[in-house]
């Protein structure tokens, strides 16, 4: 098991410039998130998924799109970024469709939106 | 809406001394609480959880958190640190729709 993977592991942008960060789990989880974790805020959800063709926001949704066309697949969409986005992003899955369990981790992307 | 309080942003131990890392949390019903580790450049592991039952948990790496409902509190706990142990440590509060972190505590190990 891979558990739950990332790309790229770190990207540099432009403002205005779009991208996608890609995340895959292959758990068969139906529960995806994503975070972004700033220095000495914590981790901060972005968008969540219970299962396929069903996302949701989290606390920070603003200039982010997800779409779950697939159990395994959860990427996340920069539309226009902007340097207030220079974060680093993880993914993290859990079983069961329920945040209350466990919850598994990527290694994150690093952004720096210039 | 649910908060979680991490007081201390650095501790520095000494390797072989014991380790408290606090956290307190607000939340309106029986909260499930995690401790997640995060190693430099990694990902977040989880050290332990609480959902139900006996209030003293055991996690890995020789880990160890009491939850005390009066207190609010959910820390967590190490006998003796080791120099590897040396990471940013979070503590969580589940709820429907993700964890809400508290904003993490550095540990520094001593020689």
């Amino acid at each position: 098991n891979a558990g739950v993977t990332q790309t790229p592991k770190f990207q540099v942008l432009k403002t205005g410039q779009s991208m996608t960060l890609q995340c895959a789990q292959d758990m068969n989880h139906e529960y995806m998130s994503w975070y972004r974790q700033d220095p000495g805020m914590g981790l901060r959800l972005i968008h969540y998924s219970v299962g396929a063709g069903i996302t949701d926001q989290g606390e920070v949704p603003n200039g982010y799109n997800v779409s779950r066309s697939t159990t395994e697949d959860f990427p996340l969409r920069l539309l226009s970024a902007a340097p207030s986005q220079t974060s680093v992003y993880f993914c993290a899955s859990s079983s069961e469709g329920s945040s209350y369990n466990e919850q598994f981790f990527g290694p994150g992307t690093r952004l720096t939106v210039l | 809406a649910q908060s979680v309080t991490q007081p201390d942003i650095h501790i520095t131990v000494s390797e072989g001394a014991s380790l408290e890392l606090r956290c307190n949390y607000s939340y309106g019903a029986t909260p499930y609480l995690f401790w997640y580790v995060q190693s430099p450049g990694q990902g977040l592991q989880l050290l332990l959880k609480y959902f139900s039952g006996d209030t003293l948990v055991q996690g890995i790496k020789g880990f160890e958190a009491e939850f005390k409902r009066s207190q609010s509190s959910f820390n967590l706990r190490k006998p003796s640190v080791h120099w590897s142990d040396a990471a940013e440590y979070f503590c969580a509060v589940g709820r429907a729709d993700g964890l809400t972190f508290g904003k993490g505590t550095h540990l520094i190990i001593q020689p």
